[in-house]
Order: structure tokens, then C-alpha cells, then sequence
């Protein structure tokens, strides 16, 4: 299994970003997919998750309305769609592959510092 | 929705048992998973469903589960176990079903 995340960056508080996460090694379009972030010194924090087909989306709390996770499995990949970026979003996002509840594979993860 | 209590630190030395602790104010008879954390890389499962271990993690590390507390314990304790360790559930008790960590806990090794 191997997850490679990119997008990251720094963007002004109000900005957009959008996150890829290039997935091999397993049947991608066979397994559902998440994303978790760690924001710097502080612990994991469920952001999103879509299932296989793309027809079950969620998200926490913190997130809906702003943020939207999307994949094609044509090209093996996960995206994250953030927009309204705030402080409280800086974190390093991991890429998950899903294993019914809990996370089996992560990603090297990608920074995304919201700053003036 | 609930919340994942874990003790933000415990030390051991090297040989000793570690056993870290996590609970709930509600489990809703939801598994749990642990994870282990080591400085600038990405989380590893290391138990799911309450005691399972993947394939790949050493025998030393085992999970159990009572009422509303559910504990990691890693048996003969080496440097190399030294990393944060964090419990994940699912709460499936809202309208959508969303996914808890703990806090965290760092293992030092003494």
C-alpha cells in the first residue's frame, strides 16, 4: 500500500487549497478512503470519508460546508477540496485507505499552514 | 457523540510492561483501534477490533477490553516502542456515523 499526498502549502485565511493523494499497491477503486489531520504538536482528527463508488460522503463537524472530498479511481486518486481555510485548519493532512472503521494505510501526509 | 480519554503520558523502563489506558464516558459496543505515532512519520496500526494484531506487529504489543475502558498493553518494553499511541473509535450514535481519536499518549522509555 503505498499513499502519496500533495496540494499542501500556505494560504491566507478565506483562501482555497486542494489536496491529492496518489494511491498503489491495492485496488483502489475497491476501498473507501479518508482523510485525517494532525494540526503541529496536537493530536489525529477525522476530517472526511467517501466510500468506493463515491455515492456515501461524510465529514466532521469542524469541516462541513467547507471542505469536499471527492476521488477518481480511473487515476487512483483521493482529493480534498478545502475552501474558507482558517487558523484553526493548519495541520498535516494524511491520506487513509479505509479498513471498515479504522485506518489500515496512511500517507506521508502534506502541510497546509492558514496564515496572514 | 462521545469522548476517547487517554492519560497524556506514561514512562517505563526498558523489559517492564506498558499499559496505556482509553475511555469512554459511552461506548456504544463499538471496536477499538490503536495506533502508534513516532516523531515526523505517519501513524501505524498497531491493534484493531479491541485485540487484534495486523500482520508485521510484534507479539509484545496486545489489546483488551472491559465496559467502557479499553487498553494497549506492550509486553517487554523496548526503545524502540517510545512514540505517541492513540485509540479510535466510531461513533455511529449521530446521524452520521464519525470517527473519535484520543487524545494521545506519549511512552517514554526510560
Amino acid at each position: 500500500v503505498q499513499l502519496v499526498e500533495s496540494g499542501g502549502g500556505l494560504v491566507q485565511p478565506g483562501g482555497s487549497l486542494r489536496l491529492s493523494c496518489a494511491a498503489s499497491g491495492f485496488t483502489f477503486s475497491t476501498y473507501s478512503m479518508n482523510w485525517v489531520r494532525q494540526a503541529p504538536g496536537k493530536g489525529l482528527e477525522w476530517v472526511s470519508y467517501i466510500s468506493s463508488s463515491s455515492s456515501t460522503k461524510y465529514y466532521a463537524d469542524s469541516v462541513k460546508g467547507r471542505f469536499t472530498i471527492s476521488r477518481d479511481n480511473a487515476k487512483k486518486s483521493l482529493y480534498l477540496q478545502m475552501n474558507n481555510l482558517r487558523d484553526e485548519d493548519t495541520a498535516v493532512y494524511y491520506c487513509a485507505r479505509d479498513g471498515g472503521g479504522y485506518y489500515l494505510g496512511w500517507g506521508q501526509g502534506t502541510l497546509v499552514t492558514v496564515s496572514a | 457523540s462521545y469522548e476517547l480519554t487517554q492519560p497524556p503520558s506514561v514512562s517505563v523502563s526498558p523489559g517492564q510492561t506498558a499499559r496505556i489506558t482509553c475511555s469512554a464516558d459511552a461506548l456504544p459496543n463499538q471496536y477499538a483501534y490503536w495506533y502508534q505515532q513516532k516523531p515526523g512519520q505517519a501513524p501505524v496500526l498497531v491493534i484493531y477490533k479491541d485485540t487484534e494484531r495486523p500482520s508485521g506487529i510484534p507479539e509484545r504489543f496486545s489489546g483488551s477490553s472491559s465496559g467502557t475502558i479499553v487498553t494497549l498493553t506492550i509486553s517487554g518494553v523496548q526503545a524502540e516502542d517510545e512514540a505517541d499511541y492513540y485509540c479510535q473509535s466510531v461513533d455511529s450514535s449521530a446521524t452520521h456515523p464519525s470517527v473519535l481519536f484520543g487524545g494521545g499518549t506519549k511512552l517514554t522509555v526510560l
